[in-house]
């Protein structure tokens, strides 16, 4: 079946701007998470959902950052006001509540902020 | 501390040799590890998962797990060239979170 897919694939904004980012779990998965991952780092937690509510936000860098989860299906996250340090890979990920979490990531979308 | 520790490398072995890494941990209560493969500028591939203590192998794949120590691991054997990637230790806690390592770099040297 289809993995998980997230659009853009690359986005280059200018300082201040807002940005949008979608996820499209795959299908069934109840629990998406989303990740920051910059040169060099593993993936950093940002926010995870189960089902539509957002089940852990603790790893929101600040308030620019917000994301929703509308239906429980596909997911966006919208970043405000950016920042040069927002630059980064920005990774989706899905996992079926009962898999013990194993987690399946997209392609993820490059954020480049000038 | 961070969560989980990983030395980043590169690690590099030859073709057909066994490539060792290593992953500590820091939260005694954690329950799930994984094991992520990731070439460049790809995203992250689950290669293995383990859960309870000992050794779980999958192909040329074994994952070593002592929470005692709080300590995985993941052995490649017969490595190959296109087992050159970063490899990222993934670690649940609390709150279903993943902490990922920094990545060790593997090389296999032909």
């Amino acid at each position: 079946g289809a993995g998980v897919s997230q659009t853009p694939s690359n986005k280059v904004t200018e300082k201040g701007k807002y940005v949008e980012l979608r996820c499209d779990p795959i299908s069934g998965h109840t629990a998406l998470y989303w990740y920051r991952q910059s040169l060099g780092q593993g993936p950093e937690f940002l926010i995870y959902f189960q089902g539509t509510g957002a089940a852990d936000d603790s790893g929101l860098p600040n308030d620019r950052f917000f994301a929703v989860r509308p239906e429980g299906s596909v997911s966006t996250l919208k970043i405000q006001r950016t920042e040069r340090g927002d630059s980064a890979v920005y990774l989706c990920a899905s996992s079926l509540w009962r898999s013990y979490n194993e987690q399946f990531f997209g392609p993820g979308t490059r954020l480049t902020v000038l | 501390q961070k969560e989980v520790e990983q030395n980043s490398g590169p690690l590099s072995v030859p073709e057909g040799a066994i490539a060792s890494l290593n992953c500590t941990y820091s939260d005694r209560g954690s329950q799930s590890f994984f094991w992520y493969r990731q070439y460049s500028g790809k995203s992250p591939e689950l290669i293995m998962s383990i859960y309870s203590n000992g050794d779980k192998e999958d192909g040329r794949f074994t994952a070593q797990l002592n929470k005692a120590s709080q300590y995985v691991s993941l052995l490649i054997r017969d490595s190959q060239p296109s087992d050159s990637a970063t490899y990222l230790c993934a670690v649940t806690g609390a709150g279903n979170q993943f902490y990922f390592g920094t990545g060790t770099s593997l090389t296999v040297i032909p």
